[in-house]
C-alpha cells in the first residue's frame, strides 16, 4: 500500500450515524493530519496527531494513531450531510515533516 | 484572515503553451508548498520553498517545470510548453514555521490547469 492510503475509498450512511475512516502508512512519521476536501474544492485542514500522542478530539472528531501498527482512524460522530466530502490523511516521512504524502482519500457521503 | 490565496481558479492552456500559477501564502506565513493532484489521486508533494530559496524541490519534474517565491510578491509556478498530462490541479499550502516537529499546512483552493 502507499504511504498514507485511506480506506475504505467510500462509504454512504445515514445522517446521525457514525463514520469511520482508516489510513496506513508505511514509514516513520511525526506527524498525522487529516484534511477534507469537498467535490472540486481545496483542503481544509481538520485535525493534527503528532506521533506521540494516541487520540485526539475535535468537535465531533476523533482521531486515533497507533504508531505500532502505523495506521490511524478518523471518526465523525453524529454524521451531517455537510460532511460529505472526501477525506484525506497526510503523513510526512519522519524526516523532512513538511513533505506530507496524501493518500487517495476516502469518499463520504451522508444521506439526510 | 485571508487564508491562502491562488489565482486562476481554472486555466486553460492549449499544449506548447506557458501556464503560470500564483500563490499568496496566509499572513505571517513565509513557507509555501506546492502540490499537484491528478484524477482521482491524492496530493503529490512538487517543492518548498521560502523567500527567494527553493529548499526542496524533490517532487518538480526535472524538465518544463519551475517555482519561485520572491522577496516581495506571491509564489509563481511555471509550467513551460504544457502537454496534455499536465492537466491537473494544482494546490498550494503555506506553514509558519518550516521543519519543526509541528508543521499545519493551510492550504489554498487550488488552480484547475487544463490542457487542450
Amino acid at each position: 500500500s502507499q504511504q498514507g492510503e485511506e480506506d475504505p475509498q467510500a462509504l454512504s450512511i445515514q445522517e446521525g450515524e457514525n463514520a469511520t475512516m482508516n489510513c496506513s502508512y508505511k514509514t516513520s512519521i511525526n506527524n498525522l493530519q487529516w484534511y477534507r476536501q469537498n467535490s472540486g474544492r481545496g483542503l481544509v485542514h481538520l485535525i493534527l496527531i503528532r506521533s506521540n500522542e494516541r487520540e485526539k478530539h475535535s468537535g465531533r472528531l476523533r482521531v486515533t494513531l497507533d504508531t505500532s501498527k502505523k495506521s490511524s482512524s478518523l471518526l465523525i460522530t453524529a454524521s451531517r450531510a455537510a460532511d460529505t466530502a472526501s477525506y484525506f490523511c497526510a503523513t510526512d516521512d519522519g524526516g523532512s515533516n513538511y513533505k506530507l504524502t496524501f493518500g487517495k482519500g476516502t469518499l463520504l457521503t451522508v444521506n439526510p | 484572515n485571508a487564508g491562502v490565496m491562488q489565482n486562476p481558479r481554472h486555466l486553460v492552456r492549449r499544449r506548447g503553451q506557458e501556464a503560470r500559477l500564483r500563490c499568496s501564502p496566509m499572513k505571517g506565513h513565509s513557507h509555501v508548498y506546492w502540490y499537484r493532484q491528478l484524477p482521482e489521486e491524492g496530493l503529490k508533494f512538487m517543492v518548498y520553498l521560502q523567500k527567494e530559496n527553493i529548499i526542496d524541490e524533490s517532487g518538480m519534474p526535472k524538465e518544463r517545470f519551475s517555482a519561485e517565491f520572491p522577496k516581495e510578491g506571491p509564489s509563481i509556478l511555471r509550467i513551460q510548453q504544457v502537454v496534455r498530462g499536465d492537466s491537473a490541479a494544482y494546490f498550494c499550502a503555506s506553514s509558519p514555521i518550516g521543519q519543526s516537529t509541528y508543521n499545519e499546512q493551510f492550504f489554498g483552493p487550488g488552480t484547475r490547469l487544463t490542457v487542450l
